[in-house]
């Protein structure tokens, strides 16, 4: 699986729109991009995942460049309920499941 | 629908002792997978099951045992817990085993190994 590198933290305001990116540079072909969102003691949930362009659903939205090295999760307009980490995960979608790595992730930390 | 639920949701043991944590999803998955998290780190795949009765080896297997009787539990054990095992455990299932398919997570298990 191609190997995702993403800020540890980051910081913003209620209000804001917050941009994380995502680095895989060697992405391959077959490969798709996923967001997974954690709040504080529950499990990761799917936000969103797209294999290039532009991907938009009520949660989020994820640009991909065309060289797809790297990607883009925009949450537009933040609330403090939007403090999570947030996994940016890339595979092979003939790849088993249980290949999935889930790095340590982005801290985002909304304040008032 | 419940979705995926996990039980206990917390649990204090000591060295030495064994237990069982149980997942159960309703939606009839085939796929279903225990992690680890823990603290400040991603989560880490222990076991996983691709149906019912079967059962296989993630990247952390040492010290868990699994079985899968019926397609919508998943049981994972610990026979002998030790406190490098003080994590929290989450469970997941999947409608398909490509990586595509959307991972459903149960609200996990806080252990404690003293």
């Amino acid at each position: 699986l191609a190997k995702t590198t993403q800020p540890i933290s980051m910081d913003s305001y209620e209000g804001q729109e917050v941009n994380i990116t995502c680095s895989h540079n060697n992405i391959a072909t077959n490969d798709y991009i996923t967001w997974y969102q954690q709040f504080p003691s529950q499990g990761p949930r799917f936000i969103i995942q797209g294999y290039k362009t532009k991907v938009t659903n009520e949660v989020a939205s994820l640009f991909i460049p065309a060289d797809r090295k790297s990607s883009t999760l925009s949450l537009p307009r933040v609330s403090l309920s939007d403090t999570a980490v947030y996994y940016c995960l890339v595979g092979d979608i003939y790849s088993s499941a249980s290949k999935i790595i889930f790095g340590s992730g982005t801290r985002l930390s909304i304040r008032p | 629908n419940a979705g995926v639920t996990q039980t206990p949701k917390f649990r204090v043991l000591k060295t030495g002792q064994s237990m069982t944590l149980l997942c159960a999803q309703d939606m009839n998955h085939e796929y279903m997978y225990w992690y680890r998290q823990d603290p400040g780190m991603g989560l880490r795949l222990i076991h996983y099951s691709v149906g019912e009765g079967t059962t296989a080896k993630g990247e952390v297997p040492d010290g868990y045992n699994v079985s899968r009787l019926k397609k919508q539990n998943f049981l994972l054990g610990l026979e002998s817990a030790a406190p490098s095992q003080t994590s929290v455990y989450f469970c997941a299932s999947t409608d398909g085993q490509a990586i595509d398919y959307e991972q459903y997570f149960g609200p996990g298990t806080r252990l404690t190994v003293t």
